[in-house]
């Protein structure tokens, strides 16, 4: 079973301030890697889906990259607003398995 | 919004009785998972299916058993729950990407208690 480990596990941000954080994952046997944004009573909603070392992806002020080779991603977000507080998954995908870590919670102060 | 429902979307039940919960698609996606979310533990992955008869197990998967006799419809099987098994159970779909799993669509998910 994968090992999937994301840090930290909670994060208090001021409103307008940016803030990153951070998957990672055995690099081997790589396919993918799964980014989710998580509101409390709601469903998990896909962000990113990314397979390339070195890819980058962005929406809106929501941006990720990957280091396949060493078994990491990054979550950046800039100019943290109130509706961006959420539970932010990662899973990398393997043998059709997709394996979450217990995720990033993110507090955005007013 | 992906068509994906499930259901119950509620239930309480006593230890010892079996219960079915029911994904039902229709989107025609390869792909069907089954996960439970809990405190602490996020999303643990219980069963998946990568196709009509064709599963495998996940991270969680004793207790439960799952079958998907056609395309849409996936279902897990508590055979004899447990109060351990007291858990919101969410399924996700995706279709194939080259040469990976797709995003995950998730249904609403169902709230299981087992008395």
């Amino acid at each position: 079973i994968l090992n999937v480990e994301q840090s930290p596990q909670s994060l208090h941000v001021q409103e307008g301030d940016s803030t990153n954080f951070t998957c990672s994952f055995p690099s081997s046997n790589f396919y993918a890697l799964h980014w989710y944004r998580w509101e409390t009573a709601k469903s998990p909603e896909a962000l990113f889906v990314m397979t390339l070392n070195g890819d980058e992806k962005k929406k809106g002020r929501i941006s990720a990259t990957l280091n396949t080779k060493e078994g990491y991603s990054y979550l950046y977000i800039k100019g943290s607003q109130p509706e961006d507080s959420a539970t932010y998954l990662c899973a990398p995908n393997r043998d059709d398995k997709i394996i979450f870590g217990k995720g990033t919670r993110l507090h955005i102060l007013p | 919004d992906a068509g994906i429902t499930q259901s119950p979307r509620h239930k309480v039940t006593e230890t010892g009785t079996p219960v079915t919960l029911r994904c039902h698609q229709t989107e025609n996606h390869r792909y069907m998972y089954w996960y439970r979310q809990d405190p602490g533990h996020g999303l643990r992955l219980i069963h998946y299916s990568y196709g009509v008869k064709d599963t495998d197990k996940g991270e969680v998967s004793d207790g439960y058993s799952v079958s998907r006799s056609k395309t849409e419809d996936f279902l897990l099987t508590l055979e004899s729950a447990t109060s351990s098994q007291t858990s919101v159970y969410f399924c996700a779909i995706s279709d194939r990407g080259q040469g990976f799993v797709g995003e995950l669509f998730f249904g609403e998910g169902s709230r299981l208690t087992v008395l």
